[in-house]
């Protein structure tokens, strides 16, 4: 069965500090996996995702992560943090169609605030 | 444009009324599903449909009725729930493809539903 780990609940940074959010996931194949960020109250907003190709992908909002293969793992990361990123961050591993719908297994979620 | 609309934006309701919740896509998408989040907590998946026939549906109680009248619209019927059903209800659309194949989920805002 498919898993995604993120071992941070919860991280503080300073506006304008890099970024860097974990993701590790379990899949008997290659992944499809998803970045997703949800802001409080709202729904979930797609960041990025990875489904073959160039290892390193980029997103809105100036996110980016790295697919390793080797680590099983699918970081998110940023150069400069703004304060407007303060939010949740689901990282999300997608199954293969067994019909003709697919499903997300998501982790369990990391809070990001930001300090001025 | 990856918007998937979602009404109403709050609901309260007693243990003994009756309610829907809507989800709106006009993308094309026919796959269209139902996610509970708790607070805290990644979405969980409650129903999928593709092709406007109920494709997965992850064991939720009978009080919680799905139906996907046409290929935009989707509703969730609820009746007679508990107020541990009190959660954010999400709904999400993607494309359908070929078995072996995932899709990126586009989410709606949600609807915060309070049962007293």
């Amino acid at each position: 069965a498919q898993s995604v780990t993120q071992p941070d609940i919860h991280i503080t940074v300073s506006e304008g500090a890099s970024l860097e959010l974990r993701c590790n996931y379990s899949y008997g194949a290659t992944p499809y996996l998803f970045w997703y960020v949800q802001s409080p109250g709202q729904g979930l907003q797609l960041l990025l995702k990875y489904f073959s190709g160039d290892t390193l992908v980029q997103g809105i909002k100036g996110f980016e992560a790295e697919f390793k293969r080797s680590q099983s793992s699918f970081n998110l990361r940023k150069p400069s943090v703004h304060w407007s990123d303060a939010a949740e961050y689901f990282c999300a591993v997608g199954s293969r169609n067994t019909g003709t719908a697919s499903k997300l297994t998501f982790g369990t979620g990391t809070r990001l605030q930001v300090t001025l | 444009d990856t918007e998937v609309t979602q009404t109403p934006k709050h609901l309260v309701m007693g243990m003994t009324n009756k309610k829907s919740l809507k989800c709106e896509q006009h993308m094309g998408h026919r796959a269209m599903y139902w996610y509970k989040q708790k607070a805290k907590k990644p979405p969980e998946l409650m129903f999928v449909y593709s092709y406007e026939k109920l494709s997965i549906n992850e064991s939720v109680p009978s009080r919680f009725s799905p139906e996907c009248p046409n290929s935009s619209l989707l509703n969730l019927h609820l009746h007679a729930l508990q107020p541990e059903d009190s959660a954010l209800y999400l709904c999400a659309s993607s494309q359908t493809r070929l078995q072996g194949i995932t899709d990126t989920q586009y989410f709606g805002p949600g609807t915060r539903l309070t049962v007293l």
